[in-house]
């Protein structure tokens, strides 16, 4: 079975600082990993994604997400944050077996940022 | 246009009644999938397809039924609609796993 935990439902930065949001995973295969952002009454858009390769992978509008697999983690960065990045952001694994295909999601982050 | 279109956008229906949330995407991607967003419970699978006429359940299929006999659709259907199917309904679409998904703008079900 896989699973996902966001760490904290609504993370709140000032305009200019730095965003970090949490994301664990649990998987019984090498996972694939991703981010999605979801804007106001819109559906979910990619983010980034980790496959294989490159632990740092880097995404649009400035987000990039390190995987590590001795932590478990996937967890999203972007050095400045900037008003239009107010968004809900979820995290989702894909694993293996009967897991297979399947996005298995958090129940995602809250991003306010304050002028 | 090309894209992952799902219709209605809104829909209000009463308890009891059949609905049909219609998904139809112009990739021939393989992979559809149709999820539940609620608030507290981020996204759950409720079917997935790998291909034509090949369906399977995901995480809370009862009281939906879907079909997929054409590549580019894959509908879902509330047999008898009840409160608790109030909710908001992505259609997602993917070549493969490892490309993600491409989601719908998803379909703002509510049942009185």
């Amino acid at each position: 079975a896989q699973s996902v935990t966001q760490l904290g439902s609504h993370v709140s930065v000032s305009e200019g600082a730095l965003v970090l949001l949490r994301c664990n995973y649990s998987s019984s295969v090498p996972p694939y990993l991703f981010w999605y952002v979801q804007y106001p009454n819109q559906g979910l858009q990619l983010l980034l994604k980790y496959t294989t390769g490159a632990t740092l992978v880097k995404g649009i509008n400035g987000f990039e997400a390190e995987f590590k697999k001795s932590e478990t983690s996937f967890h999203l960065t972007k050095p400045s944050a900037h008003m239009s990045d107010a968004a809900e952001y979820f995290c989702a694994v894909s694993g293996g077996g009967t897991s297979y295909g399947k996005l298995t999601f958090g129940q995602g982050t809250i991003l306010t940022v304050h002028p | 246009d090309a894209g992952i279109t799902q219709s209605p956008r809104y829909k209000i229906t009463e308890t009891g009644r059949q609905v049909t949330l219609m998904c139809h995407q112009t990739w021939s991607h393989s992979y559809m999938f149709w999820y539940r967003q609620d608030l507290g419970h981020g996204l759950r699978l409720i079917y997935y397809s790998a291909a034509a006429d090949i369906t399977d359940k995901g995480e809370v299929p009862d009281g939906y039924v879907v079909s997929r006999s054409k590549t580019e659709n894959f509908p879902l259907t509330l047999e008898s609609a009840t409160r608790s199917q109030t909710s908001v309904y992505f259609c997602a679409s993917s070549v493969t796993v490892n490309y993600g998904y491409t989601f719908g703008s998803g379909t703002r079900l509510t049942v009185v």
